[in-house]
C-alpha cells in the first residue's frame, strides 16, 4: 500500500517566520502535487511537480521533488496569517485509466499575526 | 467554467438512517470522478472512482455505494447509517497533469 506521510503534523508560528512541510514516502511517484485547503472548502491546487530535483516556485512558496521521485518539500518564507490552512500533498502512480491520487496525511498549518 | 456542485452542503442523519450525497459537474464531458472521505484536519481517503457511466470501482471495504447514472452525475448513498461515516466527503474530477479539481464538500454529522 502506498502511503505518503507528512511533517509535522500541526506547526503554529508567528507572522514572517519560515516553515518547511515534508512529504515522504518509500514508493516512486510519476507526479507530486501540494493543495491547501481551508475550513469546509475542498482543496485547491497550489502545484504539481512531475521531474526528480524539480524546484518550483510561487511567491513566498517553493516545492521540491525529490531526485528519486518518492519525496517533496514545501518551503515558506514569511509566513503571513493567509498561508492558515491544512497543507496535503498528493502523489500520482504510472499508468492506468483514471488519475488516482494517494494523499498525504495533512499538515495544519497556524500563522499568528 | 467548469464547476463542481455537491448538495448538500451539511446534513445531520441518526444512526440507521439512510444517505444520498449528489455531486454534478459542468463544463466537461465524460470525466473521471471521485470521491473522498476526509477527518477533521487529516488527508483524504478514496472511496470510488467512475470513469464513465454505470462503472464504479471501490477502492475500500465500508457502508457506502456509489452510482453514476448520468456522465456528469456521481451519487454516494448507504442503506444505514454508521457513527464511523460522519465525515467531509468530497467530489472530484480529473484535470490535466494527474491533477484534481475538488467540489465544496459536504459535512456529514451522523448522531
Amino acid at each position: 500500500t502506498q502511503l505518503l506521510e507528512q511533517s509535522p503534523q500541526f506547526l503554529s508560528i508567528q507572522e514572517g517566520e519560515n516553515l518547511t512541510v515534508y512529504c515522504n514516502s518509500s514508493s516512486v511517484f510519476s507526479s507530486l502535487q501540494w493543495y491547501r485547503q481551508e475550513p469546509g472548502e475542498g482543496p485547491v491546487l497550489l502545484v504539481t511537480v512531475v521531474t526528480g530535483g524539480e524546484v518550483k516556485k510561487l511567491k513566498r512558496l517553493t516545492f521540491q521533488f525529490g531526485d528519486a521521485r518518492k519525496d517533496s518539500s514545501l518551503h515558506i518564507t514569511a509566513a503571513q496569517p493567509g498561508d492558515t490552512g491544512l497543507y496535503l500533498c498528493a502523489g500520482a502512480g504510472y499508468g492506468g485509466a483514471t488519475n488516482k491520487l494517494i494523499f498525504g496525511t495533512g499538515t495544519l498549518l497556524a500563522v499568528q499575526p | 467554467s467548469q464547476t463542481i456542485h455537491q448538495w448538500p452542503a451539511t446534513l445531520v442523519q441518526p444512526v440507521g438512517s439512510p444517505l444520498s450525497l449528489e455531486c454534478t459537474v459542468e463544463g466537461t464531458s465524460n470525466p473521471n470522478l471521485y470521491w473522498y472521505r476526509q477527518a477533521a484536519g487529516r488527508g483524504l481517503q478514496l472511496l470510488f472512482y467512475s470513469v464513465g457511466i454505470g462503472q464504479i470501482s471501490s477502492e475500500v471495504p465500508q457502508n457506502l455505494s456509489a452510482s453514476r447514472p448520468q456522465d456528469r452525475q456521481f451519487i454516494l448513498s448507504s442503506k444505514k447509517l454508521l457513527l464511523s461515516d460522519s465525515g467531509f466527503y468530497l467530489c472530484a474530477r480529473d484535470r490535466a497533469y494527474n491533477e484534481q479539481f475538488f467540489g465544496p464538500g459536504t459535512r456529514l454529522t451522523v448522531l
